[in-house]
Order: structure tokens, then sequence, then C-alpha cells
């Protein structure tokens, strides 16, 4: 069965930075591409960014480039999610997702999230 | 902002047909695979479609998709109470280079 456990979500000053992290399991981690998304809470769903099974290809939401950094450690089936100069308007519960594809598909495997709260 | 545009509520009683649109671009939808999550209550999404009408494993037929030139659609046949959810369409877009959601559709069995 797979299994998507993310981890570090906190409250955090705007500014400031925070790092989520995701670790799989049940599946062949590196055959896979993987993904981050977000939901403000009562609110829609926002694909935030996508690392390939190798990590060679990343692509990101216009919302988070240039502040978010997505990684993977395929040798401790993990996926991660660096967040720098947060603001307001991340304040979000972070999903990680599994691609159904070895590109990029569907998502077809989700964790059950970690809230993210930017707030002074 | 989502791209992709739902209406924001629909309903029906038991054992009725319900359809969810979704209207996009030629970005987005017009170009590329659509994709329906299905996200119960207090719940993370669940993948319902993929490439426009192909169900995983364990999705019932009842729910299907389809998909022409800017838009899909989501029907649901047989409306069972379980249903009760909100359902988001997505797709890639090459303009963003990235993924799009719906701006979701919350399912009412009356």
């Amino acid at each position: 069965e797979v299994q998507l456990v993310e981890s570090g979500g906190a409250v955090v000053q705007p500014g400031g930075s925070l790092r989520l992290s995701c670790a799989g399991s049940g599946f062949s981690f590196d055959d896979y591409t993987m993904h981050w998304v977000r939901q403000v809470p009562g609110k829609g769903l926002e694909w935030v960014s996508l690392i390939t099974w190798d990590g060679s290809v990343t692509y990101y939401a216009n919302s988070v480039k240039g502040r978010f950094t997505i990684s993977r450690d395929n040798g401790k089936n993990s996926l991660y999610l660096q967040m720098s100069s947060l603001r307001t308007e991340d304040t979000a519960l972070y999903y990680c997702a599994k691609d159904r594809l070895f590109g990029w598909d569907s998502f077809d495997s989700w964790g059950q999230g970690t809230l993210v709260t930017v707030s002074s | 902002q989502s791209v992709l545009t739902h209406p924001p509520s629909a309903s029906g009683t038991p054992g009725q047909r319900v359809t969810i649109s979704c209207s996009g671009s030629s970005s987005n939808i017009g170009s590329n695979d659509v994709y329906w999550y299905q996200q119960l209550p207090g719940t993370a999404p669940k993948l319902l479609i993929y490439r426009n009408n192909q169900r995983p494993s364990g999705v019932p037929d009842r729910f299907s998709g389809s998909k022409s030139g800017t838009s899909a659609s989501l029907a649901i046949s047989g409306l069972r109470s379980e249903d009760e959810a909100d359902y988001y369409c997505a797709a890639w877009d090459d303009s963003l280079t990235g993924y799009v959601f719906g701006t979701g559709t919350k399912v009412t069995v009356l």
C-alpha cells in the first residue's frame, strides 16, 4: 500500500523559512515524479511544484517561483519543499502527491497534509 | 487564482445523474489531458479520472469523464449519499508550465 507522510508544518513569521518533508513507502519511490499541492482551509486546490524521478526536471507555480525549492532523496524515499520569503498567502495545508507515471500525469496517491501558517 | 472554472455547486437525489462542467482554454484543456479529483469532507483528494475518461482501479463505473474542445465534464450516475464531496478538474497548462485546478464544485445529495 502506498503511503505518503508529510511533516515539517509550523507557524512561521512572514519573511521566514520552513522545510517540509514527505516520506514515501509501499512503492518504488525513485520510479515516479512527485508533487506538492496546497490548499487553504475551506478553499480550493493549488498545485505548487513537481520534480521528476531523478530530480533533473522541476516546475513551479508562478506564485512560489524563486521562493520555494523542491528536491528529493531517493535513497531516503523522501521529498522536500524548502520554503523561503514566506508570505501570509502561503498559509495552507501542504499535500505531497505521487504521480501516476514515470513522467507527469495525474496525482494518484496523496498524503494527509501538513499545515503551514504564516503569521506575525 | 484558478484558471479552470466550475459551477460552485450541483445537487441531485439518490439515483439521479449529476454532471459537473469544467471550462478552460486552449493552453490547458484544449491541448492537454483532463483529470478529476474527489475530496470527501476532511480528507485528502482522491484521483477519480485520468486522461479525460479513464478510471483508476477501484473507482466505480458510475463516474465518467469526457472532454470536448476547451471544456470537460464529469458525470456521476446513480448518485449515492457517499458521493457528497468537492470535485475538482485539473490539467497541465502549457503557458504557465504547471498544473491548474478548477475552482471546485460541491455536490450535495438531497
